[in-house]
């Protein structure tokens, strides 16, 4: 499968614990992007690296979430201290370097339920 | 900041039928997508449209983009039930990093 993967995906957990979800690009796709999608509404932008380097973050990336790409290829979105509000779908998505006719393909996605 | 409304929000229609989506967005953008979600599933991408007057078809799918009014529509002929999905049209702002700028959805039901 040459798809973006990612892993859990589901996920229950307690108000309060950690949880880190994992996501591995398409190979040759050197940007990747985290999108929240919570019931009824579209994706909203999180944050974004090209290679290893964390280009931009949303308002709405808490100082409880963080995500890293420590060597370009995959990466992992960890939130601290869950809250209910962050119930949701995380979804990742890869793309190359802006070339004309690039675009974004995403993954499946880790459902996240904070009980 | 750059706001992308689409409408209907809600739309079911009969088997057969044609419809249109409308995407509408507030700032310049060269590049508009459409994607297709399933419940509980992922994205699936429709269409990239890059420059204005674009339009592509797929099967009874068939978007278009005018840059100038800063619309978008997602026209579907003959509407058959395997159509049921939402579908979002999503922005990346010119000259940006594809980071995407979606609309609210369209939530389609066909129904025979």
């Amino acid at each position: 499968d040459t798809g973006v993967s990612q892993n859990p995906r589901h996920k229950i957990t307690k108000r309060g614990q950690n949880v880190t979800f994992r996501c591995d690009p398409i190979s040759e796709h050197n940007r990747l992007y985290w999108y929240r999608q919570t019931l009824g509404q579209g994706p909203e932008f999180l944050t974004y690296f090209q290679n290893e380097a964390q280009l931009e973050k949303s308002r709405l990336l808490s100082d409880r979430f963080s995500a890293e790409r420590p060597k370009g290829s995959f990466s992992t979105l960890e939130i601290q201290r869950t809250e209910q509000g962050d119930s949701a779908m995380y979804l990742c998505a890869s793309s190359r370097q802006r070339m004309r006719d690039t675009e974004a393909f995403f993954g499946q996605g880790t459902r996240l339920t904070v009980v | 900041e750059l706001k992308v409304e689409q409408n209907p929000l809600f739309l079911s229609m009969q088997e057969g039928k044609n419809y249109t989506i409308y995407c509408n967005y507030s700032t310049t953008s060269d590049r508009l997508y459409w994607y297709r979600q399933d419940p509980g599933k992922s994205l699936e991408s429709l269409f990239v449209l890059l420059s204005n007057g674009a339009v592509k078809q797929e099967g009874r799918l068939m978007a278009s983009l005018d840059t100038k009014a800063r619309l978008s529509t997602l026209h579907i002929t003959a509407a058959v039930h395997d159509l049921s999905a939402t579908y979002f049209c999503a922005v990346d702002m010119k000259g940006g990093n594809e980071k995407l700028t979606f609309g609210t959805g369209t939530r389609l039901t066909i129904i025979p």
